[in-house]
């Protein structure tokens, strides 16, 4: 199981704020940057998010991320229908000498 | 335009070998970091494995999952990428994704994944 603890899945209606939090540790969030990934049903990952805040390119200023301690945010902003996909944080692991993913969060617009 | 594409995939018995490969196009695999990540059949993402730019020598990491069983390298010749798979186990079913240039920097490419199936 991944030690990135993100929630199965958030919800909301067309236009509004959705956040998705990344729970890991001192040996992973707690020392180094985060990315986030946008995952649509058979397709591969998608880079939304680097660096903790930085946003890839193309990539709307709808979304945004942010880091504190030994957690992060995705944040989705004026939610859309193109939205709804699944997303994960990923983070090296000092301790496990690895790259770790969260546990991936189902978005879904009403 | 870059491009990354796998092959290799398939069905495979507990216990034998398979080797998976990445084709890189307008993409030099070989001065990049370059990784393997896997998604089992309705799970999320894991990352297996990944080697560092020829230039900086030869470094590679792996996944405490795989180590000791899989076998990460490049051709830089052929600009290619490689994942060797022994001692395979049912549990190591998945699609398996090339990527390059992931995790640090604005962009990154990724491939279309090939279906690794291990059953008897």
């Amino acid at each position: 199981q991944s030690v990135l603890t993100q929630p199965p899945s958030v919800s909301g209606n067309p236009g509004q704020r959705v956040t998705i939090s990344c729970s890991g540790t001192d040996s992973n969030i707690g020392r180094d940057f985060v990315c986030w990934y946008q995952q649509l049903p058979g397709a591969a990952p998608k880079l939304l998010i680097y660096r903790d805040n930085q946003r890839s390119s193309g990539v709307p200023d709808r979304f945004s991320g942010s880091h504190s301690g030994t957690s992060a945010s995705l944040a989705i902003s004026g939610l859309r229908s193109e939205d709804e996909a699944e997303y994960y944080c990923v983070v090296w692991d000092a301790s496990l000498r690895g790259y770790v993913f969260g546990t991936g969060t189902k978005v879904t617009v009403l | 335009e870059v491009q990354l594409v796998e092959s290799g995939g398939g069905l495979v018995q507990p216990g034998g070998s398979l080797r998976l490969s990445c084709a890189s196009f307008e993409f030099s695999a070989s001065s990049h970091w370059m990784h393997w990540v896997r998604q089992a059949p309705g799970k999320g993402l894991e990352w297996v494995a990944r080697i560092n730019p020829d230039f900086e020598g030869s470094v590679t990491d792996y996944a405490d999952s795989v180590r000791g069983r899989f076998v990460i390298s490049r051709d830089t010749a052929k600009n290619t990428l490689y994942l060797q798979l022994s001692s395979l186990r049912a549990d190591d079913t998945a699609v398996y994704y090339c990527s390059g240039n992931t995790f640090g920097g604005p962009r990154d490419y990724w491939g279309q994944g090939t279906l690794v199936s291990v059953s008897s």
